[in-house]
């Protein structure tokens, strides 16, 4: 089983949709969330971060994060064509030391349809 | 501007090279990261350091050298380049991940194109 799993899509929205995210974990001891964007040819940017149960909202981003189902989404309302591109989910683990590790899924790939 | 720098951006060399990516940080941060993306765009830790201590060390070939003089630079010294480590190359830096700090994610340096032909 993967640490981070995501489905790699393409997810098709159209533009002004809602676009649905998702993300499952492997770790129950996972303490913390990411979501960053990497369009095509650029570096991964952080557009949100979650720690608790429940929902984070920043704009037109919401991430949801289900500790008992180890399950984050994110969901981006109003889809705009410059929201095409990938969506990585990253969780924060234990690793040894008392440090910790950061791992990424695959990532989704998001194409907004004009 | 603040900011992960890493050079060089592309950088093309022949099967048995040794080559070197520099990569450096002013976001104040005191632990930083070398990722490797492949083609799949699957995006996997190598190495962590943490005030110029290596704390993260994954399953990576000992042709691969991280160096970090200061907390505020990371280098990544490749020998005997083979065809399969062509990739794309990426730093990070973040504040510190441990127990008990709370951490907001990375910033990514642009990424090195590493291709080896």
């Amino acid at each position: 089983q993967k640490e981070v799993e995501q489905n790699s899509g393409p997810l098709s929205v159209p533009e002004g949709a809602i676009a649905s995210l998702n993300c499952t974990y492997s770790d129950r001891g996972s303490q913390s969330f990411f979501w960053y964007r990497q369009y095509s040819g650029k570096s991964p940017e952080l557009i949100m971060f979650i720690y608790s149960n429940g929902d984070k909202e920043d704009g037109r981003f919401t991430a949801q994060l289900n500790k008992a189902s180890q399950y984050v989404s994110l969901l981006i309302r109003d889809s705009q064509p410059s929201d095409s591109a990938t969506y990585l989910c990253a969780v924060r683990n234990r690793y040894s030391g008392g440090y910790q590790k950061v791992t990424f899924g695959i990532g989704t790939k998001l194409q907004v349809i004009p | 501007d603040t900011a992960v720098s890493q050079t060089p951006k592309y950088l093309v060399t022949q099967m048995g090279n040794d080559k070197s990516i520099k990569c450096e940080q002013n976001l104040g941060h005191d632990t930083m990261y070398w990722y490797k993306q492949d083609s799949k765009k699957f995006l996997k830790i190598m190495f962590s350091y943490n005030n110029k201590e290596l704390i993260i060390n994954e399953t990576v070939p000992n042709r691969f050298s991280p160096k970090s003089p200061d907390k505020a630079h990371l280098n990544l010294h490749i020998n005997s380049l083979e065809l399969g480590d062509s990739a794309v190359y990426f730093c990070a830096s973040s504040a510190t991940l441990k127990d008990g700090f709370i951490n907001y994610g990375y910033t990514f340096g642009s990424g090195t194109r590493l291709t080896v032909v």
